[in-house]
């Protein structure tokens, strides 16, 4: 199988939005409405963010908001802080595994 | 709080098994969830190796199928992984995690990194 993908890099200024896009097909982020996404510091574990496409866990910011279409999720970060430039990483099920996403650096300017 | 970690050897010879053992306190993992392994290779993104249920239903990712398993000690609380045959491509960070429900995991070990050499 392969995995998801992602743009290797975005970035953005303080205070403005981002959308990170992860890409898969019918068989993982198209037929399932399990997408999740990381946030990944250097030397840290992975964070979740978002899971179930557009759910967040308690704790993480309102900033952060997840979608579907077809066959992308899409992660959106808005007001963007100096602390959000990270690793970012999608995940997918897909039949009785999981498959991630190649992972997106974003970088605050 | 649920907090897991990870232990093992950080190096293990080409062609020989590695394992690694997860322990988890502030929940008990016969009351649910699945508790799956992921990795990291140095300077690359995540690979997730498989899970179990308390029950003991496993899955694992299919191209490291024939190599993985992974256990349950309910009595220890406590989850192990085992891969087989590893090779310079099996270094990395392992980390193992708590799956709440189709790929959302919500609490993570600190991970450990395993050399093969």
């Amino acid at each position: 199988q392969s995995a998801l993908t992602q743009p290797r890099s975005v970035s953005g200024s303080p205070g403005q939005s981002v959308t990170i896009s992860c890409t898969g097909t019918s068989s993982d982020v198209g037929g399932y409405n399990y997408v999740s996404w990381y946030q990944q510091h250097p030397g840290k574990a992975p964070k979740l963010m978002i899971y179930d496409v557009s759910k967040r866990p308690s704790g993480v910011p309102d900033r952060f908001s997840g979608s579907k279409s077809g066959n992308t999720a899409s992660l959106t970060i808005s007001g963007l802080q100096a602390e959000d430039e990270a690793d970012y990483y999608c995940c997918s099920q897909a039949d009785s595994y999981l498959v991630f996403g190649g992972g997106t650096k974003l970088t605050v300017l | 709080q649920v907090q897991l970690q990870e232990s093992g050897p950080g190096l293990v010879k080409p062609s020989e098994t590695l394992s690694l053992t997860c322990a988890v306190s502030g929940y008990s993992i016969s009351s649910g969830y699945f508790w799956g392994w992921i990795r990291q290779p140095p300077g690359k993104g995540l690979e997730w190796i498989g899970n179990i249920y308390g029950s003991g239903i496993t899955y694992y990712n299919p191209p490291l199928k024939s190599r993985v398993t992974i256990s349950v000690d309910m009595s220890k609380n406590q989850f192990s992984l085992r891969l087989t045959s590893v090779t310079a491509a099996d270094t990395a960070v392992y980390y193992c995690a708590r799956e709440i429900n189709g790929g959302g995991m919500d609490y993570w070990g600190q991970g450990t990194l395993v050399t093969v050499s």
